[in-house]
């Protein structure tokens, strides 16, 4: 069974960093593209970042590129989210996703991040 | 990398059909077969329920179906249960590994 656990959120003040990990098992996490979505509160779902199986191919939505960092360790299963110079809109429900033909077919519970002073 | 425009809400009585929208741009929806849609309910993970505009998962009964006709994707929803009723967002592949997600719409089964 294909399980994505990710933890790492938090409140922190504008300005602020955190990272947020996504643990996964119950397949070959080598092998696909990984991405985060958010959710603020009360709304819809937001694509934030993608890398693939291939680390060289990594995208992010517009408005956290420069402040936020994906990347995996494919030996620990992991994918992460480096997020910096976190503002109020940043605030939201992050879930990891695994990716396959072009959607995103598995999801975790998500881990809530709070951006407030 | 504008949010693809679904409408908010919708709402259909049960064994009744009702279709969803999806507009984005040649961009996005228009420019690739990579239209998927997901269902989300109160408190719950999204789940995906249709992906490259047409095809199901496993396990995603047939009363879920995707189409699309130039810019615009849709997704029907045939014989409503009281289950189905959740949010839908839609979601399009946008180019160079970039997605974009609607902004939801609530299906309210009457």
């Amino acid at each position: 069974e294909v399980q994505l656990v990710e933890s790492g959120g938090g409140l922190v003040q504008p300005g602020g960093s955190l990272r947020l990990s996504c643990a996964a098992s119950g397949f070959s996490f080598r092998n696909y593209s990984m991405n985060w979505v958010r959710q603020a509160p009360g709304k819809g779902l937001e694509w934030v970042a993608y890398i693939g199986f291939v680390t060289s191919f990594i995208d992010y939505r517009d408005s956290v590129k420069g402040r936020f960092t994906v990347s995996r360790d494919n030996a620990r299963n992991s994918l992460y989210l480096q997020m910096n110079n976190l503002r109020d809109e940043d605030t939201a429900l992050y879930y990891c996703a695994r990716g396959t033909n072009w959607a995103f077919d598995s999801w975790g519970q998500g881990t809530r991040v709070t951006v407030s002073s | 990398q504008s949010a693809l425009t679904q409408p908010p809400s919708a709402s259909e009585s049960a064994g009744q059909s009702v279709t969803i929208s999806c507009t984005g741009t040649s961009s996005d929806v228009g420019g690739y077969n990579f239209v998927s849609w997901y269902q989300q309910h109160p408190g719950k993970t999204p789940k995906l329920i249709i992906y490259e505009v047409t095809k199901r998962p496993s396990g995603v009964p047939d009363r879920f179906s995707g189409s699309k006709s130039g810019n615009t994707a849709s997704l029907t929803v045939s014989g409503l249960q009281a289950e189905d009723e959740a949010d839908y967002y839609c979601n399009s592949y946008a180019g160079a590994r970039t997605w974009v997600f609607g902004g939801g719409t609530k299906l309210t089964v009457l």
